[in-house]
């Protein structure tokens, strides 16, 4: 059974970095693109970005081009999603999701990784 | 790029027959979509993919109350004999080679 599991919920200070994860099971890593979806406290899910882990291109949504970096170990089979520099706006749920096994749609999701920023 | 626009609630009695709308913007019409259920405190979970033609295929375990249908931009989710548990919102997704996007999504009340 595919399997994306992600890192637990942090809380951090408003400049502080932050590093989270997501680890995928029960496939070819490097075959599926993963991507990152935020969702902040009662908002709907919008997309950040994807990176194909074969070759670790990353694409990133206008929205948070420069704002963010996801990338990929495939020796691992684990994507990241990180900040250099967190705000408080940064307060969200963020979930990975894979490509489908049919069509380039969402077909497998995270369970979710909570990011609390406050000072 | 493709926008998606979805009513911002909905509410239907149990047992009773629900249809979800997505619209496609203009220029879009004949895009596949995607539609996800997110039930409260939970993560989205997939549920089909569904086509311009009406064609649909659907996430593994998704109940057969679940089906999709479309005309022209729209596409939609019509959700048979509601339950208690499809009490959550709904959202569709689309994609282009450069951009994803996800609707605005539906809150759906079970009476």
């Amino acid at each position: 059974e595919v399997q994306l599991v992600q890192s637990g919920a942090e809380v951090k200070k408003p400049g502080e970095s932050l590093k989270i994860s997501c680890k995928g099971s029960a496939y070819s890593f490097t075959s599926y693109w993963i991507g990152w979806v935020r969702q902040m406290p009662g908002k709907g899910l919008e997309w950040m970005g994807i990176i194909y882990p074969g070759d670790s291109d990353a694409r990133y949504s206008p929205s948070f081009q420069g704002q963010v970096t996801i990338s990929a170990d495939k020796s691992i089979s684990t994507a990241y999603l990180q900040w250099s520099s967190l705000k408080a706006s940064d307060t969200a749920m963020y979930y990975c999701a894979r490509k489908d096994d049919y069509g380039d749609h969402t077909g497998y999701w995270g369970q979710g990784t909570l990011v609390t920023v406050s000072s | 790029q493709p926008v998606l626009t979805q009513s911002s609630s909905a509410s239907a009695s149990l047992g009773s027959s629900v249809k979800l709308t997505c619209t496609l913007s203009s220029g879009h019409s004949s895009y596949i979509i995607a539609w996800h259920q997110q039930q409260p405190g939970k993560a989205p979970r997939y549920l089909m993919k569904l086509e311009g033609s009406g064609s649909y295929n659907k996430g593994s375990g998704v109940p057969d109350r679940f089906s999709g249908s479309s005309s022209g931009a729209d596409r939609y989710l019509t959700i048979s004999n509601l339950q208690s548990e499809d009490e959550a919102d709904y959202y569709c997704e689309t994609w282009d080679s450069n951009t994803r996007v996800f609707g605005g999504g539906t809150k759906l009340t079970v009476l």
